[in-house]
């Protein structure tokens, strides 16, 4: 299947610094990257939706502000957590979507970074 | 958008078949099912999907029902590293991926 990577795999920041996550498909390209957080003992919630060259769309309740989403490129979508605050402490994970017929394209995810805001 | 339900957990033997099943009721025709697991602390890896046949690859069966109600996913012999959480999910009209609580299942030896 293909390869989904994300760095870092773990990161521990100050309240109020700004952490950023990439994810790299890293054997196709993705016109499709989604981002993921999950809380312990909780499923996966999407955060948003990004496509490559345009605004991420965000799911309700998503402050667009505070996780900044760049597309740049067909294999690189980044996260940013702006002004981290202890309740941002998460399990935040990526997939990517190689095509852009949304019924059958599979998605891959990565393997997850843990973000410890202390 | 389909919703899916799945038992919340089960428990299998090692060596065993175990099925996993999945109501999605209102699925409608051109909505493919998809499964996924999670190990712990990792993230979702795909499993398998399908349409309307039954599809089969090196990690699984699925079987889908005449009516595509519902589905069921067959790991034909389960091994202790197949314990995770399953998520059966039906994307929604924008191809994304809501991910319920999915079916914990332990491989005892």
């Amino acid at each position: 299947g293909a390869v989904v990577s994300q760095h870092p795999s773990r990161v521990i920041c100050k309240s109020g610094t700004s952490v950023k996550i990439e994810c790299r498909s890293l054997d196709f390209q993705a016109t499709t990257m989604f981002w993921y957080r999950q809380f312990p003992k909780q499923s996966l919630m999407l955060m948003a939706t990004s496509n490559e060259g345009s605004k991420a769309t965000y799911e309700q309740g998503v402050e667009k502000d505070k996780f900044l989403i760049n597309h740049a490129s067909l294999t690189l979508s980044t996260l940013t957590v702006t002004s981290a605050h202890p309740e941002d402490s998460s399990f935040y994970i990526c997939s990517a979507r190689i095509g852009p017929t949304v019924y059958q394209e599979t998605q891959y995810f990565g393997p997850g970074t843990r973000l410890l805001v202390l | 958008d389909a919703k899916t339900t799945q038992p919340p957990s089960m428990d299998c033997a090692e060596g065993r078949a175990a099925n996993l099943p999945c109501n999605h009721s209102t699925i409608s025709g051109n909505e493919y099912v998809y499964w996924y697991r999670q190990i712990h602390s990792q993230g979702p890896q795909y499993i398998i999907h399908g349409l309307k046949n039954n599809e089969t690859n090196e990690m699984a069966s699925l079987i889908i029902t005449e009516d595509r109600k519902s589905s069921t996913l067959i790991l034909p012999h389960a091994t202790l590293r197949d314990t995770a959480v399953y998520y059966c999910i039906v994307p929604d009209s924008w191809g994304k991926l809501q991910f319920g609580a999915g079916t914990q299942v332990v491989v005892t030896p």
